[in-house]
């Protein structure tokens, strides 16, 4: 079990607007630490997309964006594309047992 | 351009040690003030953290696995390792090496391709 929560999965139409959450707890992000994400395609390792809460690499469009709110945060895709279609990981640190980085379990966006 | 190469054995045997090394490019592990580590991922499972060490070679491991991880650096090569004792078939995954910014709370901004690892 996950230190953070994740939705398991959320779809959107092409074009559409969706948001994945990320909650997490008074150890982890409500104590403050950044939340980053990651994007991850088949086979293949996570790629940056979102960090420190709110920043993009570079290359990664502006449709990802990324909040924070007390013990949560959210990623949202706007201008839903098929090429999106991929898993998402938040990643915090947790205050306990020495410090800790910590994910979410991963959220599988679907497009229609 | 930074590039991660892990390296190590596909196919490891129940109680062995299992060893793998990150090679890195691009960038030093001893002159830059920042952290590397391991991340795994189980077949069909989300991502779970193993262990971090600091250019100084200080180490910080997963709580449930520090009885039996051990991280290290080689700055000569500019590589850095790990070993994980006692493996069992929970221990089957993708093994990632990654490197993170200046403090452990930071992102992982780039990783190796992975390296598969099945225990038999």
């Amino acid at each position: 079990q996950s230190v953070l929560t994740q939705p398991p999965s959320v779809s959107g139409a092409p074009g559409q607007r969706v948001t994945i959450s990320c909650t997490g707890s008074t150890f982890d992000i409500g104590a403050g630490y950044d939340v980053h994400w990651y994007q991850q395609f088949p086979g293949t390792a996570p790629k940056l997309l979102i960090y420190d809460n709110i920043n993009r690499p570079s290359g990664v469009p502006e449709r990802f964006s990324g909040s924070k709110s007390d013990s949560s945060a959210s990623l949202a895709i706007s201008g839903l594309q098929a090429e999106d279609e991929a898993h998402y990981y938040c990643q915090s640190y947790d205050t306990r047992m020495s410090g800790s980085t910590v994910f979410g379990g991963g959220t599988k966006l679907t497009v229609l | 351009q930074v590039q991660l190469q892990e390296s190590g054995p596909g196919l490891i045997k129940t109680s062995e040690t299992l060893s793998l090394t990150c090679s890195v490019s691009g960038d030093s592990i001893s002159s830059t003030p920042r952290y590397w580590g391991w991340v795994r991922q189980p077949p069909g499972r989300g991502l779970e953290w193993v262990g971090t060490t600091y250019y100084t070679g200080n180490t910080f491991y997963s709580p449930s696995l520090k009885r039996r991880v051990t991280i290290f650096v080689d700055t000569s090569k500019n590589q850095f390792s790990l070993n994980l004792r006692y493996v069992t078939a929970a221990d089957s995954a993708v093994y990632y090496c990654v490197r993170q910014g200046t403090f452990r709370t930071q992102a992982s901004d780039y990783w190796g391709q992975g390296t598969p690892v099945t225990v038999s």
